[in-house]
């Protein structure tokens, strides 16, 4: 079965300032999609960027990009530029290409000092 | 376009008694999901509908928990003799089909059910 840890439950960034999350997934599929959401506590789930395992450019998304290492199963998320409306729960997802549903890792609460 | 959404936003109800959680999709999007929040927890995949069938419902917890979807559009999540560890949000996605595997899922804001 598909995991993904992510194994720090807290973070926190000075507003302006550049932080990555940490991803790590566990799969033996070579076709599969990748995906961060951000959840504020308004509860609603938002996507925040997307990846295509088969792709090697990363995506990015204005301050959102990711450093995706295919090899290490790794799929970090950095956020430029960090703003106060950044501060939320950061979930990353995983989903192949024979398996409909999401996997998710367990999050990380992200704050943003002023 | 008007987003997923979910009734109630909050439900309190006694151990015990059976409770239903309504979801209405995106128009368009054939693709539903169920997935449950529990407090620190990440989303546990629940059960998806294609149309009106729902070809995983691997991740239901126990015969107490089914769902089903009427005319490829509303789903329902019904949870019968509720115990305390069904206390948890409850979130509906939908997207517009399940064979792009790259589009995103849209997710309602949830139900937050409290057993007491």
């Amino acid at each position: 079965a598909q995991t993904v840890t992510q194994s720090q439950p807290e973070m926190s960034v000075q507003e302006a300032e550049t932080v990555t999350l940490s991803c790590t997934y566990d799969t033996s599929e070579s076709d599969y999609y990748l995906f961060w959401y951000k959840q504020p506590p308004s509860r609603q789930m938002i996507l925040v960027i997307r990846q295509e395992a088969y792709k090697q450019q990363n995506a990015t998304e204005n301050r959102f990009s990711v450093n995706f290492q295919k090899a290490a199963k790794s799929f970090s998320l950095k956020i430029s530029d960090s703003q106060l409306g950044d501060a939320a729960m950061y979930f990353c997802a995983y989903r192949n290409g024979a398996n409909s549903k999401l996997t998710f890792g367990k999050g990380i609460t992200l704050s943003v000092r002023p | 376009g008007a987003g997923v959404s979910q009734s109630p936003s909050n439900k309190v109800t006694e151990k015990g008694k059976d409770v239903e959680l309504r979801c209405d999709p995106i128009s368009g999007h054939t693709a539903l999901y169920w997935y449950r929040q529990s407090l620190g927890q990440g989303l546990e995949f629940l059960i998806y509908f294609q149309g009106n069938s729902a070809p995983d419902k691997s991740g239901l917890p126990s015969d107490r928990f089914s769902a089903e979807r009427t005319g490829g559009s509303v789903s329902t999540l019904t949870i019968q003799r509720t115990q305390q560890e069904d206390s948890a949000v409850y979130l509906c996605a939908s997207s517009i089909r399940s064979s792009l595997y790259n589009s995103p899922l849209h997710f309602g804001n949830g139900t937050r059910l409290t057993v007491t």
